[in-house]
């Protein structure tokens, strides 16, 4: 049972344009939601997050939307550069649940064109 | 350097085998965690520790056994591995109800 779901498993972008990421859940529980980017090798990294009392969160080049009626988030990076390229995972908790479990996607490969 | 750190990187071993992994974090959290992704890319929580209590025990088989020995230290050790455990293990940290987790550099197993 996927709670959380990344439907593309990768994304090529021109260096320059936007990239969105989208990710998808169902467990109407989650009210807090993150993204982590990871490089191969490497663990992932905490990008950006937000919280199901908001719809947007900024923070430089990436903002994160959340979609609470349609159980949706996306992960805008405005502009793309080479060095974004890497696999970015959507994760889930129930934030200030007695366990902070995440729950993440399987992640989508960003490939950015120089 | 402030991380989170694992040894060992790589690990390949028999079937049947014991082995253990360790985990440190020296970011002051009171949290830790034991992630396994498997060869679907999955990213599944296994364990969590708070100031070396155990909190999260995903159904994972008893052959998998955490340490805590101190809340800066998260070993997982593996009794009689099976074909099905390789795998990359992750070890994260936080601190309590801190939802942004840290991440390991992750141990990748083999199991021949």
């Amino acid at each position: 049972d996927q709670q959380v779901k990344q439907n593309s498993p990768s994304l090529s972008v021109q260096e320059g344009r936007i990239s969105i990421l989208n990710c998808d859940y169902t467990n109407s529980m989650f009210d807090y939601f993150l993204w982590y980017k990871k490089y191969p090798a490497e663990g992932p990294t905490f990008l950006i997050s937000i919280s199901s009392i908001k719809d947007k969160n900024e923070d430089g080049r990436f903002t994160v939307f959340l979609n609470k009626s349609a159980k949706h988030l996306s992960l805008h990076i405005v502009p793309s550069q080479p060095g974004d390229s890497a696999v970015y995972f959507c994760a889930a908790s129930n934030y200030g649940g007695a366990t902070n479990k995440l729950i993440f996607g399987t992640g989508t490969l960003l490939a950015v064109q120089p | 350097d402030t991380a989170v750190s694992q040894t060992p990187k790589y690990l390949v071993t028999q079937m049947g085998n014991d082995k253990s992994i360790k985990c440190e974090q020296n970011l002051g959290h009171d949290t830790m965690y034991w992630y396994k992704q498997d060869s679907k890319k999955f990213l599944k929580i296994m364990f969590s520790y708070n100031n070396k209590e155990l909190i999260i025990n995903e159904t994972v088989p008893n052959r998998f056994s955490p340490k805590s020995p101190d809340k800066a230290h998260l070993n997982l050790h593996i009794n009689s591995l099976e074909l099905g455990d390789s795998a990359v293990y992750f070890c994260a940290s936080s601190n309590f109800l801190g939802n942004e987790q840290f991440f390991g550099p992750g141990t990748r197993l083999t199991v021949l």
